[in-house]
């Protein structure tokens, strides 16, 4: 009875090489977060969608881009993956009172 | 605006012993404020959450958190520590009128440690 779920768990790949990660949710909440968390840090919010509606965070890089099909689906895609890239990225989200539930993380590594 | 101050960054205690974990927060409006718990490469677990109801919160695992307006706090205890309960701590805040749009203000995190 998952509700978040992300693919893959655990994602390698190379330096430049364009890489996708996956977020499904089962609740039909209208907002899709994306979120990236270095090591002992706290999450970062990248971006998000309310519905359709894309909205961007001021800070995030432009290599960052994200596509959302339908409600249930939303993708994070990395155009060109750096060294600082890596991280654990988490999708979440919300029917738009506050409360968001979290993925388990997609946790990518670049070599 | 808003803003979280989680007060200590590692907190150990023994199995069988108190839990204090500290917050302080900062906000424009009316917040709502939750703890979330983060296992290590796991996702982020809701503990509870204070949206304006009952001050004292009752969360899982037998934690709970207490709502004090007069000092921006929201401090999250357990009267008795688990090793389970070894984690990332991690306070947060939302406020704002549209609520569709909210961005999460997260702490810093509180490692717990939790020694047999």
């Amino acid at each position: 009875d998952a509700m978040v779920i992300q693919n893959p768990r655990y994602q390698v790949t190379q330096f430049g090489k364009p890489v996708t990660l996956s977020c499904s949710q089962t609740l039909n909440h209208n907002v899709m977060y994306w979120y990236q968390q270095k090591s002992s840090q706290a999450p970062k919010l990248l971006f998000h969608y309310y519905d359709k509606d894309f909205n961007n965070e001021a800070d995030t890089p432009d290599n960052f881009q994200s596509r959302r099909p339908n409600t249930s689906f939303c993708f994070l895609d990395i155009r060109s993956p750096g060294l600082g890239d890596a991280a654990m990225y988490l999708c979440a989200t919300s029917s738009g009172r506050g409360l968001q539930y979290f993925g388990p993380g997609t946790r990518l590594l670049v070599l | 605006a808003q803003s979280v101050t989680q007060l200590d960054s590692h907190v150990s205690v023994s199995e069988g012993t108190p839990v204090l974990l500290r917050c302080n927060y900062s906000s424009s409006y009316s917040p709502s404020l939750f703890w979330y718990v983060q296992h290590p490469n796991k996702g982020l677990q809701l503990l509870l959450k204070y949206t304006s109801a009952a001050t004292l919160v009752k969360g899982i695992n037998g934690f709970e958190a207490e709502f004090k307006k007069s000092e921006t706090s929201f401090h999250l205890t357990k009267p008795s520590a688990h090793m389970s309960d070894a984690a990332e701590y991690f306070c947060v805040v939302t406020s704002g009128v549209d609520t569709g749009r909210r961005a999460l203000t997260f702490g810093s995190g509180t490692r717990l440690q939790v020694q047999p």
